[in-house]
């Protein structure tokens, strides 16, 4: 079955840390996305990417990095530079035409301990 | 800017109560309006797409309705198993683009006790 996998389901960050939350998605859509989302603040876009070896900023993209080095593939990474990374992570995809909504992963969880 | 209000923030209800939840948006050109189920710890899963105001789309106990200015979910006879947060989101018409951004509402926690 095609879907989205994202991975781990929990992390742990230590202080200073940089982290990386795996996507991988089956479903061949050319656009990714990842999104976080806190209480009471509803889904904000981190950064996202159309097509291989291309993305771009989202609203809060500071203090995270991302590649897209393959079609199947998103990985996100929360530095050390971002001050309050504790947040639920959301991966999704889309095939780029107008009209078509997201396929979103189950999300990752992440805690600074 | 594109902007999209859920209303109530959180709705409570016994089985069996009908209720809606509304979807008030701002978009320059509406090109979809997404309803999306979200259980806790989980991620958002799919429900409706509308495309035009006087859509309806049903699914079980749900049924999805657009204006040109707001959307209702309508649930019929709900069951605890419907207890999730419903999220909102539109699609402008000039989002090709750019990323074939969604915006987001911040969601209704819908809560049905037995």
């Amino acid at each position: 079955d095609g879907g989205i996998t994202q991975s781990p389901k929990y992390l742990f960050r230590k202080e200073g840390q940089n982290v990386t939350l795996s996507c991988e998605q089956n479903l061949n859509h050319d656009a990714m996305y990842w999104y976080r989302q806190d209480p009471g603040q509803g889904l904000r876009l981190i950064y996202y990417s159309q097509i291989v070896n291309d993305f771009q900023k989202g609203d809060i993209a500071e203090g995270y990095s991302v590649s897209r080095e393959k079609k199947e593939s998103f990985p996100l990474t929360v530095t050390s530079a971002q001050k309050n990374p504790t947040a639920f992570y959301l991966c999704a995809s889309s095939i780029r035409t107008l009209g078509y909504g997201y396929t979103f992963g189950s999300g990752t969880r992440l805690t600074v301990v | 800017e594109d902007q999209v209000t859920q209303s109530p923030e959180a709705l409570r209800l016994q089985e069996g109560e009908s209720s809606s939840l509304n979807c008030s948006y701002t978009v320059s050109g509406l090109r979809g309006l997404f309803w999306y189920r979200q259980d806790p710890g989980k991620g958002p899963e799919f429900l409706f797409t509308l495309y035009s105001a006087g859509e309806e789309k049903e699914k079980e106990r749900l049924k999805a309705t657009l204006t040109k200015k707001e959307s209702f979910l309508h649930i019929t006879a709900p069951k605890p198993e419907d207890s999730a947060t419903y999220l909102c989101a539109v699609q402008a018409e000039n989002s090709g683009g750019s990323n074939y951004k969604l915006t987001f509402g911040k969601g209704t926690l819908l809560t049905v006790n037995p």
